[in-house]
């Protein structure tokens, strides 16, 4: 099973440039998240949706945005990337239910320069 | 949200036993406790989570004090790949449309020498 897939897994980028992280999830979650991990902390919740169409900011949404239009996909949009963004983004997907247990990808290592 | 308490860091010996300390002294009836680690490089993996009774996985057992303020995660017998951060996490209830997303602290490291 793949379970959550993130790509790429490494990407620099200059200051003012854009990207899209990708995630996906086969297991039929509806519960989607993007998580940022700076150096030596905790995982900060950027968005999470809870089913296609349906998209909410968590703690650290400013310079991000995200896209539900399928259940499998939580695509991540950095519109003019900034250094303060450099930064391991995970990615992480979860059925509704409170006592269950949340799938994370891999992570993204991002470096804006 | 209710918050966590844990000890920045710890060490044990492999296979030796390991009991990771957890302080959640304003939690709700309802907030679940959830463990999950992060092995380095990697993204969080669940290893356990529990309501009132103490739970036991293949991974870890779950000790829940009669108070639900305080919780404990065991470890049997502690190898070199549990070496990593040990998160505790209150998961409280939520309507279904603000999710169940996981406020990650900074966890406890752990160190495990041969």
């Amino acid at each position: 099973n793949a379970g959550v897939t993130q790509t790429p897994k490494f990407r620099i980028l200059k200051i003012g440039q854009s990207m899209t992280l990708q995630c996906a999830q086969d297991m039929n979650h509806n519960y989607m998240y993007w998580y940022r991990q700076d150096p030596g902390m905790g995982l900060k919740l950027i968005y999470y949706s809870v089913g296609a169409g349906i998209t909410d900011k968590g703690e650290v949404p400013n310079g991000y945005n995200v896209s539900r239009s399928t259940t499998e996909d939580f695509p991540l949009r950095l519109e003019l990337a900034a250094p303060s963004q450099t930064s391991v983004y995970f990615c992480a997907s979860s059925h509704q239910l409170q006592n269950t247990e949340a799938f994370f990808g891999q992570g993204t290592r991002l470096t804006v320069v | 949200d209710a918050k966590t308490t844990q000890p920045n860091s710890m060490e044990s010996n492999e296979e030796e036993p390991v009991h990771l300390p957890c302080n959640h002294s304003t939690i709700s009836g309802t907030d679940y406790i959830h463990w999950y680690r992060q092995l380095p490089s990697q993204g969080p993996e669940y290893v356990i989570h529990g309501l009132t009774s103490n739970v036991n996985n293949r991974m870890a057992s779950l000790a829940i004090a009669e108070d639900r303020k305080s919780s404990t995660l065991i470890l049997h017998r502690a190898t070199l790949r549990d070496a990593a951060v040990y998160y505790c996490i209150l998961s409280p209830r939520s309507d279904s449309n603000s999710g169940y997303a996981l406020n990650f602290g900074k966890g406890t490291s752990l160190l495990v020498t041969p």
